[in-house]
């Protein structure tokens, strides 16, 4: 079974960089037909979809973010890494990593991970 | 703001039908496929409809999709008290280059 797990720093300070990591067990990242995500929701406010990334490191960045997000993947570590620059209060969320089969909708989530923008 | 614009609550009591609009444009819903994705507080989105109208192993078949046009449904029937939840729609946004989500809509079993 596919397991998905969110870690990283869980304060960051405003104007430094945000890095989150999704390392995923029961499963290889290294398949063409699935696409993996990241997904946040600030409190008291709906899911916003940051980006998805290929295990050949295709990339697609919501545009809203896109000067600022990076996405790579770790195929010896079956891992997806998330980095979001010059964070503000407004980054203040929940973020999730979430795999997609192509052309269809996340249908396997890791749990969340809270990060907080504050000095 | 999104571009998929969902009404903000919706409510029925036991047993009923509840019917929740996704209203997007030519470029998202109008030219890709539908997800829908269950939200429970303090807990990961559930995709509960995927491509307009499948649902996916373990989804109830109370749940139902359907898409007309540059619009999209779900209906939950049936209703019960642990289907209170926000209920997203989603689809790939050409103009955008993105997925987009709707703005969700919370459902209130009375």
């Amino acid at each position: 079974q596919l397991h998905l797990q969110e870690s990283g720093p869980r304060l960051v300070k405003p104007s430094e960089t945000l890095s989150l990591t999704c390392s995923v067990s029961g499963g290889s990242i290294s398949t063409s037909t699935y696409y993996w995500g990241w997904i946040r929701q600030a409190p008291g406010k709906g899911l916003e979809w940051i980006g998805s990334i290929y295990y050949s490191g295709s990339t697609h960045y919501s545009p809203s973010l896109k000067s600022r997000v990076t996405m790579s993947v770790d195929t010896s570590k079956n891992q997806i890494s998330l980095t979001l620059n010059s964070v503000t209060a407004a980054d203040t969320a929940v973020y999730y990593c979430a795999r997609g089969f192509a052309g269809s909708g996340m249908d396997v989530w890791g749990q969340g991970t809270t990060v907080t923008v504050s000095s | 703001q999104s571009v998929l614009t969902q009404p903000p609550s919706a409510s029925g009591t036991p047993g009923q039908r509840v019917t929740i609009s996704c209203s997007g444009s030519s470029s998202n819903i109008g030219r890709n496929t539908v997800n829908w994705y269950q939200k429970l507080p303090g807990t990961a989105p559930k995709l509960l409809i995927d491509s307009n109208d499948q649902r996916p192993s373990g989804v109830p078949d109370r749940f139902s999709g359907s898409k007309s046009g540059t619009s999209a449904s779900l209906a939950i029937s049936g209703l019960q008290s642990d289907d209170e939840a926000d209920y997203y729609c989603a689809a790939w946004d050409g103009s955008l280059n993105g997925y987009v989500f709707g703005t969700g809509t919370k459902v209130t079993v009375l």
